[in-house]
C-alpha cells in the first residue's frame, strides 16, 4: 500500500524566513501530487498539484513544490513566509490511475510575526 | 470554482444516537464522493469512496454498519454516524470529485462531540 510520509510534524519560523516542508511517498508507479493547506478553523485548501511535465510547479500563495521521481519527493518551499501562512500542511499522493488520495501526516507551521 | 458544502459544521449527540452528516456539491456533479475522518493532531484517514448509485467502498477497519453512506444523486452524499459512542467523537471531512474537474474539493468539517 501506498503511504506518504512528511518529516516534520511542527516547524516555527519567523516572518520572511524561508519555508521547506519534506514529502516523500512510497509508491513507485506514476504518481499525482498535492500539497493542501489548512488553516486555522477552515477547510482544506489546494495549494498546488502536480500531473506531469515541469516538475518544478508553481502554486498559489507564493508556494512551489519540486517533484523529483527518483526520490520519491515533494517538498514545498516558500521562500520568505508570513504570519498568515500559520497552518497546517498536507501533502497527498494518488495513483495517476487511481481514485484514493492517501495523506501524509501534516505539518503545523507557525510563523512569528 | 467548485464548492462543497458540508453540514453541519459542529454537532453534539448523546451516546446511543445516531447523526447524519450532509455533503452537497453546489456547482458541479460529483460522481464520486469521499469521507475522511480526523483525529486531533493526525492526518486525514479514508473512510470510504462513494460512486454515486453504488454502494460505498470501505476501508479496512471501517465499520460499514456504524458509518451508513448514501450517494443517491450526483449532488449528494450521507454519513450516518449510528449508535455513536464517544469513541466516534471526531473530526470528519467530505471531499468531491466531478469526471470534469480533475482533482479534490473538500467540505469544510464537521465536529462530532459524543456525550
Amino acid at each position: 500500500a501506498q503511504s506518504v510520509s512528511q518529516h516534520n510534524h511542527h516547524v516555527i519560523l519567523s516572518e520572511a524566513a524561508s519555508l521547506e516542508l519534506g514529502c516523500n511517498y512510497s509508491y513507485g508507479g506514476t504518481v499525482n501530487l498535492f500539497w493542501y493547506v489548512q488553516y486555522p478553523g477552515q477547510h482544506l485548501q489546494l495549494l498546488l498539484k502536480y500531473f506531469s511535465g515541469d516538475p518544478l510547479v508553481k502554486g498559489i500563495k507564493g508556494f512551489e513544490a519540486e517533484f523529483i521521481k527518483s526520490k520519491f519527493s515533494f517538498n514545498l518551499r516558500k521562500p520568505s513566509v508570513q504570519w498568515s501562512d500559520t497552518a497546517e500542511y498536507f501533502c497527498a499522493v494518488h495513483k495517476a490511475a487511481g481514485n484514493k488520495l492517501t495523506f501524509g501526516g501534516g505539518t503545523r507551521v507557525l510563523v512569528k510575526p | 470554482g467548485a464548492v462543497v458544502s458540508q453540514h453541519p459544521s459542529r454537532v453534539i449527540c448523546k451516546s446511543g444516537t445516531s447523526v447524519k452528516i450532509e455533503c452537497r456539491s453546489l456547482d458541479f456533479q460529483a460522481t464520486t464522493m469521499f469521507w475522511y475522518r480526523q483525529f486531533p493532531k493526525q492526518s486525514l484517514m479514508l473512510m470510504a469512496t462513494s460512486n454515486e448509485g453504488s454502494k460505498a467502498t470501505y476501508e479496512q477497519g471501517v465499520e460499514k454498519d456504524k458509518f451508513l453512506i448514501n450517494h443517491a444523486s450526483l449532488t449528494l452524499s450521507t454519513l450516518t454516524v449510528t449508535s455513536a459512542h464517544p469513541e466516534d467523537s471526531s473530526f470528519y471531512i467530505c471531499s468531491a470529485r466531478s469526471q470534469y474537474i480533475y482533482g479534490y474539493t473538500f467540505g469544510s468539517g464537521t465536529r462530532l462531540t459524543v456525550v
